[in-house]
């Protein structure tokens, strides 16, 4: 199947500083990638949907002057968390679909944020 | 709006037992249905792809089931083994998006 690659798999930092996460597809161009949250015990919550040469669309309740995200290439979409604080502490969780063939989903393998 | 059900929440069985997980969701309009496991603290492993045209999907031990009318899946694990423990979710595929339902966190023990 198709690979999605996510960096870092996990990142400590300090209160009121940014973290950057990546997502790329490895072997298939991926017009829309997909950002998810996870809290402890908790399905993944959709956070926004990243679409290549545009604007990414929020959920309702995702502020999106704190977490940014750029889909500025075919393979590659990027999660900014800015000004994190220890709320924002959590798992997140790249996806990128083909939207040709199966429309199946491929996930990264996540990063773990911890805000200290 | 999509909204996915597991059940059930928790399943503690011992090994070598046949176990069945439910998913069911509100809107039958999906392209089509991956189960999903989640090691603690891992990302997703996709499982099983059911398009919304297929009524069953098999790999190894495992077989979904499908049936859109009505909303409902069905995960089925034969011979479960101590490995299988694991978050199991369900996710449907819509025309924009993936829902999940909140999982079934699975517990074999030997």
């Amino acid at each position: 199947g198709a690979v999605v690659s996510q960096h870092p798999s996990w990142v400590i930092c300090k209160s009121g500083t940014s973290v950057k996460i990546e997502c790329r597809s490895l072997d298939f161009q991926a017009t829309t990638m997909f950002w998810y949250r996870q809290f402890p015990k908790q399905s993944l919550m959709l956070m926004a949907t990243s679409n290549e040469g545009s604007k990414a669309t929020y959920e309702q309740g995702v502020e999106k002057d704190k977490f940014l995200i750029n889909h500025a290439s075919l393979t590659l979409s990027t999660l900014t968390v800015t000004s994190a604080h220890p709320e924002d502490s959590s798992f997140y969780i790249c996806s990128a679909r083909q939207f040709q063939g199966t429309a199946e989903a491929f996930f990264g393998q996540g990063t773990r944020l911890t805000v200290v | 709006k999509q909204e996915v059900t597991q059940i059930p929440a928790a399943l503690s069985v011992p090994e070598g037992e046949n176990l069945v997980l439910n998913c069911s969701f509100t809107d039958s309009a999906i392209y089509n249905l991956q189960w999903f496991r989640q090691d603690p603290g891992k990302g997703l492993t996709s499982l099983l792809l059911i398009q919304s045209s297929q009524r069953e999907q098999t790999s190894g031990r495992l077989n979904a089931s499908l049936d859109k009318s009505s909303g409902r899946s069905t995960l089925y694990i034969a011979a479960s083994q101590p490995g299988d423990s694991a978050t199991y979710l369900c996710a449907v595929t819509g025309y924009s998006t993936l829902t999940f339902g909140k999982g079934t966190m699975l517990l074999v023990s030997p």
